[in-house]
């Protein structure tokens, strides 16, 4: 059983470019999630879909922020313009469903930092 | 709004002995549910044990265990035998209804507990 998958694992980049994250949620998990963890925090959330439908959008999420799973699959976050206070680790997680005990499991995160 | 407080910033313990990570929640949904995740140094989360607010039994998980205490709205978990490889960062987390539905979405996370395992 192939677990969430998110690449790239690691991303550099300099303040004002534009970067994209994917994530690959486990097989048949409808329900997929993002949040984004600073270091020494708790993970906080971004968005989240179920199937191509985005359900919910955090303040958090600025308009330099948009996300997309355009076939209820893989899902894309993309930023745009940079800013040094978006380094942090990126978190992708998916669930079976919308039940409340219904377990997120999360990938190994995509750590993004802004020269 | 929802909101989950975790007040011990690091523990410590010894090889084979239990130790209890505290975590008191706040909300006014009656249906609601909490989680505890481990996060090691590598990053990944990895979920560990569920609760359930309406569970009448506290939920137990091999060596983990969750003290649930509703009326004082605290879950703590309860690591028993504690091993090495138990050192990490350790997250509660709740979910609760989400808005206008009675599906549930987004986990709400405290700031963690470093729990640190001596040999």
């Amino acid at each position: 059983d192939t677990g969430v998958s998110q690449d790239p694992r690691h991303k550099i980049t300099k303040r004002g470019q534009n970067v994209t994250f994917r994530c690959d949620p486990i097989s048949e998990h409808n329900r997929l999630y993002w949040y984004r963890q600073t270091l020494g925090q708790g993970p906080e959330f971004l968005t989240y879909f179920q199937n191509e439908a985005q359900l919910e959008k955090s303040r958090l999420l600025s308009d330099r922020f948009s996300a997309e799973r355009p076939k209820g699959s893989f899902s894309t976050l993309e930023i745009q313009r940079t800013e040094q206070g978006d380094s942090a680790m990126y978190l992708c997680a998916s669930s079976a469903g919308d039940r409340v005990g219904q377990p997120q499991h999360f990938g190994d995160g995509t750590r993004l930092s802004i020269l | 709004a929802q909101k989950i407080t975790q007040t011990q910033p690091g523990m410590f313990v010894q090889e084979k002995e239990a130790v209890t990570l505290d975590c008191t929640y706040d909300t006014s949904d009656q249906s609601y549910g909490l989680f505890w995740y481990k996060q090691p140094s590598s990053g990944e989360m990895i979920f560990l044990i569920y609760q359930g607010s309406y569970d009448e039994q506290n939920a137990t998980e091999g060596r983990y265990s969750l003290n649930f205490q509703k009326a004082r709205k605290s879950a703590n978990l309860v690591i028993s035998a504690s091993q090495l490889g138990d050192s990490a960062m350790y997250f509660c987390a709740m979910r609760v209804p989400a808005a206008g539905g009675t599906s549930y979405g987004k986990l709400t996370f405290g700031q963690g507990t470093i729990l640190t395992v001596h040999p």
